[in-house]
């Protein structure tokens, strides 16, 4: 059974037409992530919540926002998005009590996001 | 630079042979080396934790050199179900105003097709 879950699978919206990207977890797991991947290249960490405390990668655009509003839900907000936002989102977990050699991180399907 | 690097293939091997991937990263603060692979269109996956003494998992062997910041990939005998991208992944403690968090930093991946 899938651990990390992130709906849609895929998800098509228009150039700034606000979308929202979904990803809940049943690990427990007090770390959640937001990655962007595109086309052949690394994930691209857009920020990360350690429980509440939310921490913003220093390149990640305003454009970019995420709330979290229980352990179990992340949520991925894009308020305006242009052609180039059009990639793979990856939601993953972790869990940071445990020590940094063992903190594996666990990763959802994705949303492919197309942009029109 | 890039903090992680990756030879990014494509690898292309016939069944059966051994193929070893490297992954140099730049920051000697790094503390934790994972492999992850990922197959086309989903998303990664843990292959293995990398650990200073060097482990083995089956046909899978990671070692780490801290002295020349790298960490490698070995697999023997390799089966077509092997081709994918594998991912290096180090992690390290980084800090901001609100105190340290985990900096997780992905490779590009490096492609590994196996030919019949």
């Amino acid at each position: 059974d899938a651990m990390v879950i992130q709906n849609p699978r895929y998800q098509v919206t228009q150039f700034g037409k606000p979308v929202t990207l979904s990803c809940s977890q049943t690990l427990n797991h007090n770390v959640m992530y937001w990655y962007q991947q595109k086309s052949s290249q690394a994930p691209k960490l857009l920020f990360h919540y350690y429980d509440k405390d939310f921490n913003n990668e220093a390149d990640t655009p305003d454009n970019f926002q995420s709330r979290r509003p229980n352990t179990s839900f992340c949520f991925l907000d894009i308020r305006s998005p242009g052609l180039g936002d059009a990639a793979m989102y990856l939601c993953a977990t972790s869990n940071r009590a445990v020590p940094l050699a063992k903190n594996i991180q666990y990763f959802g399907a994705g949303t492919r996001l197309s942009v029109l | 630079r890039k903090e992680v690097e990756q030879d990014p293939g494509p690898f292309n091997v016939p069944e059966g042979a051994t193929v070893a991937f490297n992954c140099t990263y730049s920051n000697s603060a790094s503390q934790s080396f994972f492999w992850y692979r990922q197959d086309c269109r989903k998303e990664p996956k843990l292959l293995m934790s990398v650990y200073s003494s060097g482990n083995e998992d089956g046909r899978f062997t990671a070692q780490l050199n801290r002295a020349s910041q790298y960490i490698s990939l070995l697999i023997r005998d390799s089966k077509l179900s092997d081709s994918a991208t594998y991912l290096c992944v180090v992690t390290r403690l980084g800090m901001r105003r609100s105190g340290g968090y985990q900096k997780v930093t992905f490779g590009t991946g490096t492609k590994l097709q196996v030919i019949p």
